[in-house]
């Protein structure tokens, strides 16, 4: 089946403009996380989304922000673009059982984001 | 965010080398996994462990889950070339929320 797609891979943004990057998770898996992966700061959480609702959120300021559609694709948006926000950002899927086999994440190649 | 504790940060070995890397919790977790992520890609998952103990293989790849559930290791056997990359750990906590090691970034010398 096919995995994680996220949209576009590459984008060039100038400073103050906004982003909109979105990710269709693998069929069958309703939760959707986001990541800010830089240099030296590894995975960050952004959030994540369950059935179109933000079930959990990290650290991040308001200018980003993220949305789930009704058929679990999710789109994360960062508006008024800084310098410090070029990463990679990865999408990451995962069906949500309890506990036990199938509890696990599966992640999109991700999209490179750089601002000048 | 938390982040679990990977050790070692990075590694340089010869080629047919075994390398052996591990992440520690303060927490307990039900699920770790362990991730490989090459240079511009997103983290390809290797190995998934639900079971306090478990010992779980994926070719030359080896990973357990600790006894106490707040470890797990993963050693790699007769390293090559293609190993080359950056492995991650994840842990997901009693809350059904995961949580990623800072990474190992190993280098494997021909």
């Amino acid at each position: 089946k096919a995995g994680v797609t996220q949209t576009p891979r590459y984008l060039i943004k100038t400073r103050g403009q906004q982003v909109t990057l979105s990710c269709s998770p693998i069929s069958g898996h309703r939760s959707v996380s986001w990541y800010q992966q830089t240099p030296g700061q590894g995975l960050q959480f952004l959030f994540e989304y369950f059935s179109e609702t933000q079930r959990n959120k990290g650290n991040f300021p308001g200018r980003f922000s993220g949305r789930q559609f009704s058929n679990s694709r999710s789109e994360m948006n960062v508006s008024t673009l800084e310098l410090g926000d070029s990463a990679l950002y990865l999408c990451a899927s995962r069906r949500t059982v309890p506990i036990g086999p199938g509890n696990t994440i599966y992640f999109g190649e991700g999209s490179w984001l750089t601002v000048v | 965010g938390q982040q679990l504790n990977q050790s070692p940060q990075s590694m340089f070995i010869q080629e047919g080398e075994d390398v052996s890397m591990n992440c520690t919790s303060s927490s307990i977790f039900n699920t770790w996994l362990w991730y490989k992520q090459d240079p511009g890609e997103g983290p390809v998952l290797l190995i998934a462990l639900y079971k306090a103990g478990e010992l779980t293989s994926n070719g030359r790849l080896t990973a357990q889950f600790g006894i106490t559930r707040k470890d797990s290791f993963l050693n790699i056997s007769a390293s090559i070339p293609s190993d080359v990359g950056i492995y991650f750990c994840a842990g997901e906590n009693t809350g059904n929320q995961f949580y990623f090691g800072t990474g190992t970034s190993l280098t494997v010398i021909p």
